[in-house]
């Protein structure tokens, strides 16, 4: 089965250290987003981008947060520094646009957390 | 984008069908309407989606009101794996693709 694969699944740091996240998405898919969620909040879009390039970033702390896809398999997000108020689990989803065409699903990684300590 | 407005939780037993209703009463008329659910500790998975007419697939149908302003997602036969908070979500799909926003769901308890 093609699937989202986020690594690290757990990640425990020290606040002010800097954190990467990566995020393989299905092979073929063009879009790939990154969510944070937590209990307060719910699930947060952050950032999302098209053909590698970025669409929107607005849900993203621009001082401290970064978004990239240097390829098409690989969509990194990293923090620096990381504070205790970043601690969340973090998603990475793919799907696949189509130029004039139907709607279109996400497909969801298992989610990488992090503890900001 | 459209909002939507789902209550915060419901049980239902197991077998029966459950019926989850969102409201999306400011929803524009080519909107879709996308629901998502999640299993504790997982990523959300979808499930289905529709623009006017009923949908149905082999997770769940959709029912979607004449007037578009709400609809209704049902398991015909629920079970225990169903329990998970089910996101209703509107979305327009434009050319290039919308972005998905989550709400607060609707928490469901399947009980035996």
């Amino acid at each position: 089965d093609a699937r989202v694969t986020q690594t690290p699944r757990d990640k425990v740091t020290e606040m002010g250290q800097e954190v990467t996240m990566r995020c393989q998405p299905i092979l073929g898919h063009n879009t790939v987003f990154w969510y944070r969620q937590t209990m307060m909040q719910g699930l947060e879009l952050l950032a999302y981008f098209r053909n590698r390039a970025p669409l929107d970033d607005s849900g993203m702390p621009k001082d401290r947060f970064s978004a990239e896809m240097p390829d098409a398999t690989l969509a990194t997000l990293k923090i620096q520094p990381s504070e205790p108020r970043d601690s969340a689990v973090y998603f990475c989803a793919s799907g696949l646009v189509r130029s004039g065409g139907p709607p279109w699903e996400l497909f969801f990684g298992e989610g990488s957390r992090l503890t900001v300590l | 984008d459209a909002k939507t407005t789902q209550p915060p939780s419901m049980d239902c037993a197991e077998g029966r069908a459950a019926n989850l209703p969102c409201n999306h009463s400011t929803i524009s008329g080519n909107e879709y309407v996308y629901w998502y659910r999640q299993i504790h500790s997982q990523g959300p998975q979808y499930i289905i989606h529709g623009l006017k007419n009923n949908e149905t697939n082999e997770m769940a149908s959709l029912i979607i009101t004449e007037d578009r302003k709400s609809s209704t997602l049902i398991l015909p036969h629920a079970t225990l794996r169903d329990t998970a908070v089910y996101y209703c979500i509107v979305i327009l799909d434009r050319l290039m693709g919308g972005k998905l926003i989550f709400g607060q769901g609707t928490e469901l308890s399947v009980k035996p």
